[in-house]
């Protein structure tokens, strides 16, 4: 059992550019996050899904677009990368929404 | 606003005890996590606390007071793979966590 992978593991992408961020859980979980972590914050919520077919906005959700078209997929997509948005992203679920998350290992981006 | 309040930074001695503190000021209080995180990896569940006490797992427990708005855990046997962050979260009245920028506890032999 996998848990939850994420895509790419890292990335370097330039200013402007979109780019999606994967996240697919096989632990048929109902709620799914993204997060990003920054050094001296805490992790921030970027969207979250409840269950599949509804999607929500977090702490910090400008810039970022999320989908949930089934259970174990829940992409996060920057429509024109901007620097501030250099970060590691978790991607995160629970079986229910008040539940233990796990996360997956997560992806390195840097915009330049 | 939403305010989770850890140290940012903790050192104690392999064997010893550390109590790592969490303070918040949250809308609506659903529960209280700690996760550790080790360098470069992702967070993973510890413990989970709702109602006021002590919650003992292993070398690991959690105390909750809700009326004073803390929690700490606290870490007994200390290992060496005990060097790593750990995050406090609060489940607020959306049921969504608000976390703290992390402990980083350093464990020296």
């Amino acid at each position: 059992i996998a848990g939850i992978t994420q895509a790419p593991t890292s990335q370097i992408l330039a200013a402007g550019r979109r780019m999606t961020l994967r996240c697919t859980q096989d632990m048929r979980h109902n709620a799914m996050y993204w997060y990003r972590q920054d050094l001296g914050l805490g992790l921030r919520l970027i969207h979250y899904s409840n269950t599949a077919g509804t999607t929500g906005k977090g702490e910090v959700p400008d810039g970022y677009s999320v989908s949930r078209a089934n259970t174990d997929d829940f992409p996060l997509t920057l429509a024109s990368a901007v620097p501030s948005q250099t970060s590691v992203y978790f991607c995160a679920s629970s079986e229910v929404v008040a539940g233990e998350q796990f996360f997956g290992p997560g992806t390195r981006l840097t915009v330049l | 606003g939403q305010n989770i309040d850890q140290p940012t930074e903790m050192t104690a001695t392999e064997g010893a005890i550390v109590q790592i503190n969490c303070t918040y000021q949250t809308s609506g209080f659903n529960g209280l996590f700690w996760y550790q995180q080790h360098a470069g990896e992702a967070p993973t569940f510890l413990s989970y606390n709702v109602l006021d006490g002590l919650e003992e797992k292993g070398r690991f427990s959690s105390f909750l007071s809700r009326s004073k708005g803390y929690s700490y855990l606290l870490l007994k046997e200390l290992q060496m793979k005990d060097s790593a962050s750990y995050l406090c979260a609060v489940l607020d009245s959306n049921y969504q966590l608000i976390w703290g920028a992390g402990t980083k506890l350093i464990i020296k032999p």
